[in-house]
């Protein structure tokens, strides 16, 4: 039972470089939600979606994209990536009725130098 | 908006004993108060959560009290084990989820 997956796991990058980062639910899930945790700031939304085909912006959805693919993916976007995006990117997926995230993927650490 | 402040940042207690973190929150409309655990190099995973209609919620060793006319809430973990050892977050909702900065709790033998 793999849950919420997040692919990669690991990234460096170079400031204006591009990258999307994956992320996909096998639980039949509704809502998705893509986090940034920076040291000492907890965890900061940067887009949701309530379902296929939806998408909302967050606390901090500057710098990125998203696209809900189908139900089951949902993928972040970062066009030109810049030092300040630098973090740990946190995939989530909670079930229908449910408007906050119940399961978390492992997370995908990301590098801008 | 809303603004969540948790306490301690850190904390460290003896194995069989109890831990309590607590969290304050800004706006009195919220109504949804989750906890979550974070092991080292995982993803959070919730563990308790609270509406604004309960005081109080007990799962086994964990429980979580909610007090909304002093807009605070509380993590309480009783006879803490090793594996209780991770960062714990509040979080408050009324809408969008807003997250306090985390407590590392370090739980020693």
């Amino acid at each position: 039972n793999a849950g919420v997956t997040q692919t990669p796991k690991f990234q460096v990058l170079k400031t204006g470089q591009s990258m999307t980062l994956q992320c996909a639910q096998d639980m039949n899930h509704n809502s998705m939600y893509w986090y940034r945790q920076d040291p000492g700031m907890g965890l900061r939304l940067i887009y949701y979606s309530a379902s296929e085909g939806t998408t909302d912006k967050g606390e901090v959805p500057n710098g990125y994209n998203v696209s809900r693919l189908n139900k089951r993916e949902f993928s972040l976007r970062l066009e030109s990536a810049a030092p300040s995006q630098t973090s740990v990117y946190f995939c989530a997926s909670s079930d229908t009725g449910q408007t906050q995230p119940q399961h978390f993927g492992d997370g995908t650490r990301l590098s801008i130098l | 908006g809303e603004n969540v402040e948790q306490h301690p940042s850190t904390l460290s207690v003896q194995e069989g004993d109890s831990a309590v973190i607590k969290c304050t929150y800004s706006d009195s409309a919220s109504n949804y108060f989750p906890w979550y655990k974070q092991e080292l190099g995982k993803g959070p995973q919730l563990i308790i959560d609270i509406r604004s209609n309960v005081g109080e919620k007990k799962d086994q060793r964990i429980a979580v009290t909610l007090n909304k006319t002093a807009k605070h809430f509380s993590l309480h973990i009783t006879e803490t084990q090793p594996e209780d050892s991770a960062v714990y977050f509040c979080a408050a909702a009324r809408g969008k989820l807003i997250f306090g900065q985390g407590t590392e709790l370090s739980v020693k033998p």
